[in-house]
């Protein structure tokens, strides 16, 4: 059985810097892309970021480019978001999830989600 | 950036009825690189369809996605009662991957 669990949120204040984390189960997980979604509360989904199996491609969105780094740890079958320069829009749910096939790019939909970490950036 | 738009924002419909979902793109997705999503409240989304009309492991045949270009449908053929959620199409054929806004089915 697929298990992604994010870990790592909390309430940080503006400016400061957070670092969440997936663990990774039931399935190999170099084998397959991975991606960072978030969703603010009440709103839509906005995709964060997403590294391909070798973390040889990575993408960003123009909102986090610049101060969210993604990594992954195929040893750990661990995926990581390293947040700084945090901003009161940053609040969200964060979710884990696993592309739904293999590729050499991060640029597939997504079949296994976690069930999020929520950060909340505030004074 | 590929803009996804859906309309409507709201449809209300009784279970059995037929709910068509529509996502427009701002610019054409390459290689029909689209998904549609059901989102329940508290809980994560679930992948639908992909690759425009491909269903997903275990997605009742109810659900169906057609469309190609710009232009994009998921149809729910006979809403059962646990069809009532909000909907996401996206684009995964260029970067940035990008959501539509939703739709919320919700009961009439």
């Amino acid at each position: 059985e697929v298990q992604l669990v994010e870990s790592g949120g909390g309430l940080v204040q503006p400016g400061r810097s957070l670092r969440l984390s997936c663990a990774a189960s039931g399935f190999t997980f170099d084998d397959y892309a991975m991606h960072w979604v978030r969703q603010a509360p009440g709103k839509g989904l906005e995709w964060v970021s997403g590294i391909s199996w070798n973390s040889g491609s990575i993408g960003y969105a123009d909102s986090v480019k610049g101060r969210f780094t993604i990594s992954r740890d195929n040893a750990k079958n661990s995926l990581y978001l390293q947040m700084n320069s945090l901003r009161a829009e940053d609040t969200a749910l964060y979710y884990c999830a696993k592309a739904y096939y293999g590729s050499g790019s991060y640029l597939v939909g997504f079949d296994y989600w976690g069930q999020g970490t929520l950060v909340t950036v505030s004074s | 950036e590929i803009v996804l738009t859906q309309s409507p924002g709201t449809l209300s419909l009784s279970p059995g009825e037929r709910a068509t979902l529509s996502c427009r793109a701002s610019q054409s997705v390459s290689s029909s690189y689209l998904a549609w999503y059901q989102q329940k409240p508290g809980q994560a989304p679930r992948l639908l369809i992909y690759g425009a009309s491909s269903r997903a492991t275990g997605i009742p045949d109810r659900f169906s996605g057609s469309g190609s270009g710009t232009d994009f449908t998921l149809t729910i053929s006979r809403l059962e009662p646990e069809d009532f959620a909000v909907y996401y199409c996206q684009q995964y054929g260029s970067s940035p991957v990008t959501f539509g806004q939703g739709t919320k089915v919700e009961i009439k």
